[in-house]
């Protein structure tokens, strides 16, 4: 069964409108997510990686101020898209290792559609 | 600059037969590798993980990995209609995210 989870996993909202996306691990704890965006037909995009109790850590050409990653508990991470854009519209994808050998899990994906 | 390439294909294969998927990664220091496949529209869903040089093998899945030519394969044996989708090939280091291919787009006709 799933081991991460994601909601919502499709939102539409305005243009100027934030839009909060949430990824939890399921039955354990994570200190570490991972969050990707995936544009159609292409590969899946590191945008910032979320630790628990400390800042993420943004990949370059990421603006932090408008990807707020908030990891505030061992199970739970928050991407909120600020002031989203039509541009903004695409596929966010959390994961977490887990297991043996940390593999990486994936959440199930949230479209955003900015209108 | 770590990077992991596929060839993007499309790998057409017909139904039955062995479709092989290859990759190819720059970072030595990367540990762990995995496949990935992903259906159109939907999140990855994880298929293999190998860690050490050889071949794992999990039912009709065989992933490959030899370190010193860097390199990491994925066979389908007795491919299936439902096995079209992208394969991603992903590395890292323990702990770090993943880092992905483009992946490689296989068909499977029946």
């Amino acid at each position: 069964g799933a081991v991460v989870s994601q909601h919502p996993s499709r939102v539409i909202c305005k243009s100027g409108t934030s839009v909060k996306i949430e990824c939890r691990s399921l039955d354990f704890q994570a200190t570490t997510m991972f969050w990707y965006r995936q544009f159609p037909k292409k590969s899946l995009m590191l945008m910032a990686t979320s630790n628990e109790g400390s800042k993420a850590t943004y990949e370059q050409g990421v603006e932090k101020d408008k990807f707020l990653i908030n990891h505030a508990s061992l199970t739970l991470s928050t991407l909120t898209v600020t002031s989203a854009h039509p541009e903004d519209s695409s596929f966010y994808i959390c994961s977490a290792p887990w297991g043996a050998g940390n593999t990486i899990y994936f959440g199930e994906g949230s479209w955003l559609t900015v209108v | 600059q770590k990077e992991v390439e596929q060839n993007s294909g499309p790998l057409s294969v017909p139904e039955g037969a062995i479709a092989s998927l290859n990759c190819t990664y720059s970072d030595r220091g990367s540990q762990s590798f995995f496949w990935y496949r992903q259906y159109s529209g939907k999140s990855p869903e994880l298929i293999m993980s190998i860690y050490s040089n050889g071949d794992k093998e999990d039912g009709r899945f065989t992933a490959q990995l030899n370190k010193a030519s860097q390199y990491v394969s994925l066979l389908i044996r007795d491919s299936q209609p439902s096995d079209s989708a992208t394969y991603l090939c992903a590395g890292n280091q323990a702990g770090t995210a993943l880092i992905f291919g483009k992946g490689t787009t296989l068909s499977v006709s029946s």
